[in-house]
């Protein structure tokens, strides 16, 4: 059972648009910043946003992240078969005083 | 760019103990936190704990009386162990780099890069 919920598969049309939700508490992610991971089958997960809505040098602008309250959302734009992988949002949790991340949500470009 | 590099043995015996190595090269482990996570088979991610050089660690709570985590400046390699394994410690296990600053808004905390990861199974 993760910290964090997140649904567990979510699915869209090439060139459309998807959202994969995180919901937490105020005890991480109302609380403190989220953090986004791609991972594909077989492979380390690789960092897309941190500090909410931030991107590291060389991820698309199409992946954006934004957070209220404490829930955060990861946000991807333009979808190609490329971006089907699982996704997980992070954070660290207060109350654990450990790092905390959702179950994963498998993405599905049809 | 900073890549690291787990090493260890891919089988276990469970109650016995579980020990990694985790290199680090293009960078120096006495320069960041560094984080080990873990990920059952088909299942998600678990953050362990994470260690600055100057012995400053924090573990998960539900790993704590388990695990350790040392680094070794003179080899700028990192370790874990875990002790009294079972069948649900079997998983593919990954350091990386811990980057973590605390606001006035909250912590961030994310992980870049990370190793490719190495599969230890409990089994007897």
């Amino acid at each position: 059972q993760s910290v964090l919920t997140q649904p567990p598969s979510v699915s869209a049309a090439p060139g459309q648009k998807v959202t994969i939700s995180c919901s937490g508490t105020s005890s991480n992610i109302g609380n403190n910043y989220v953090t986004w991971y791609q991972q594909f089958p077989g492979t380390a997960p690789r960092l897309l946003i941190y500090d909410n809505n931030k991107r590291p040098s060389g991820i698309p602008d199409r992946f954006s992240g934004s957070k209220s309250g404490t829930s955060a959302t990861l946000g991807i734009t333009g979808l190609q078969t490329g971006d089907e992988a699982d996704y997980y949002c992070g954070t660290w949790d207060n109350s654990l005083r450990a790092g905390v991340f959702g179950g994963g949500t498998r993405l599905t470009v049809l | 760019q900073v890549q690291l590099q787990e090493s260890g043995p891919g089988l276990v015996k469970p109650s016995e103990t579980l020990s990694l190595t985790c290199t680090v090269s293009g960078g120096s482990v006495t320069s960041d936190y560094w984080s080990w996570i873990r990920q059952p088979p088909g299942k998600g991610l678990e953050w362990i704990g994470d260690i600055y050089h100057r012995g400053i660690t924090n573990y998960n709570p539900s790993l704590k009386s388990r695990v350790t985590l040392s680094v070794d400046t003179s080899k700028n390699q990192l370790s874990l162990r875990l002790t009294s394994v079972t069948a649900t410690d079997t998983a593919v296990y990954y350091c990386a780099r811990d980057l973590q600053a605390e606001y006035s808004s909250g912590w961030s905390i994310y992980f870049a890069p990370w190793g490719q990861g190495t599969l230890v199974t409990v089994s007897s």
